[in-house]
């Protein structure tokens, strides 16, 4: 089955600055990834996907990039601002599969400083 | 703001109670899902179910039980509460014939059994 690591664990990041969070993958059929954003007392929520036949996505100040070759995909998240602040976990799948075949990372606590 | 619901939001209980987890969606998705979030944050999926009288296992076993009588809702039972049972379960929902269609979350309930 698939198998997705996800680096680092905690991050702290100064208010402005950016934050990348780091994720492989082991099955190359795996062509889905999403990300999503756990705020604190609240359920996971999607906030950026991407597919194997691009390589990078962006979404006004969060973008996502994808290596197929190497099985690794990023998340940016530029002018960091406190509201950034929560566990992100990244996920993949294969499409033709259901999300009950989603696999996460174990998360990262993104911590903005002011 | 997801339209899904899950009660209590904590829950408190001695060993060997039974306990009901409630589950519910306003947003007419086939897909259900059951998840146990442990303190180091790990997504584990638990149950899911296609529709109503569909009911799943997920990856990780557990010795809770669902069912799905109705679209909209999808209760989760333990029968008889342990300290390893102590933990956050979230509740989600996509639908069902988009592939990868969001998972849509609640803000889950935290069982603590003592």
């Amino acid at each position: 089955g698939e198998n997705v690591e996800q680096h680092p664990s905690t991050l702290s990041v100064q208010e402005g600055d950016s934050a990348v969070i780091k994720c492989t993958y082991s099955d190359s059929a795996s062509n889905y990834f999403p990300w999503y954003k756990q705020e604190l007392g609240k359920g996971p929520q999607l906030i950026i996907d991407i597919r194997s036949n691009v390589g990078e996505k962006k979404d006004q100040r969060i973008a996502v990039t994808l290596n197929k070759t190497a099985k690794h995909f990023s998340l940016h998240i530029t002018e960091t601002q406190p509201e950034d602040s929560a566990v992100y976990f990244c996920a993949a799948t294969a499409t033709n599969f259901g999300n009950e075949k989603l696999t996460f990372g174990t998360g990262t606590r993104l911590t903005i400083i002011p | 703001e997801a339209d899904i619901y899950q009660t209590p939001r904590y829950l408190v209980i001695g060993t060997g109670k039974k306990i009901t987890l409630e589950c519910s969606q306003t947003m007419g998705h086939d897909k259900m899902y059951w998840y146990q979030q442990d303190p180091g944050m790990e997504l584990h999926l638990i149950h899911y179910s296609y529709g109503v009288n569909s009911t799943e296992k997920g990856d990780l076993s557990s010795e809770s039980t669902v069912s799905r009588i109705r679209t909209e809702h999808f209760p989760l039972t333990l029968e008889s509460a342990r300290p390893s049972h102590t933990s956050q379960y979230l509740c989600a929902s996509s639908v069902r014939d988009r592939q990868n269609s969001p998972l849509h979350f609640g803000n889950g309930t935290r069982l603590t059994v003592t």
